[in-house]
């Protein structure tokens, strides 16, 4: 049963500092990871989508690698702003016991001014 | 830009009162999906259409609810009774199949708040 661990499950940092936020995944057999962004109470946003074959996707200030084979993705967020403050969620699409998408807990970030 | 509706985004009943969500995907998406949300957790999937054909329902608790797709577009998901370990947020998502399952992200909509009392 795929299973998805999201770490730290809450960060706090300045304005302007790097971060990585973590994602594991048990069963690499996937085709496809997302991270998702969640402001409270809303619904989700798709930030960046990782094909299996693909080891990284860029967006503006993101970037999302994949390690497949370990069961690993990374989110990183460069030079970080208050407006980035959010729950950052991972997901991993495959076909074990039918296709589904399993999302992790999240990371809660706060980017302090 | 097309969007994911929703409705209610807020709802507030007493257990074992019956309670229904509805979704309205982005035109001309074929996949749409209900998920539920714990305070604190990722969503979980409760059902998953094909057009107006259930694909995936197994995690779907059907004693007490139930969705549909009438005419693979819009959809509704329906509590009954409601309990107290429903609250929880309800979001719907839409996925275009022109990419295949492993392109196209899902698109979510703001999701309905339950809180049942």
């Amino acid at each position: 049963k795929q299973e998805v661990t999201q770490i730290p499950a809450a960060l706090s940092v300045p304005e302007g500092e790097n971060l990585v936020l973590n994602c594991s995944f048990t069963d690499s057999a996937i085709y496809n990871l997302q991270w998702f962004r969640q402001d409270p109470g809303k619904g989700l946003t798709s930030l960046l989508l990782i094909q299996s074959s693909q080891r990284e996707q860029t967006s503006g200030r993101l970037n999302a690698s994949l390690d497949k084979s370990s069961g690993r993705s990374t989110l990183y967020i460069a030079a970080s702003q208050p407006g980035d403050s959010a729950t950052y969620l991972c997901a991993v699409s495959g076909d074990t016991g039918g296709f589904k998408t399993i999302f992790g807990a999240g990371t809660r970030l706060f980017v302090k001014a | 830009e097309a969007e994911v509706a929703q409705s209610p985004r807020y709802k507030i009943t007493e257990k074992s009162q019956a309670v229904a969500f509805w979704c309205d995907p982005i035109s001309g998406h074929a996949t749409l999906y209900w998920y539920r949300q714990i305070l604190g957790q990722g969503p979980e999937l409760l059902v998953q259409f094909q057009d107006e054909s259930v694909v995936d329902d197994s995690q779907l608790p059907k004693d007490r609810f139930s969705a549909e797709r009438l005419k693979g577009v819009d959809s509704t998901l329906k509590i009954q009774p409601a309990e107290l370990g429903d609250s929880a947020m309800y979001l719907c998502a839409s996925r275009s199949a022109s990419g295949g399952e492993y392109q196209e992200t899902q698109y979510f909509g703001p999701g309905t708040r339950l809180l049942v009392l």
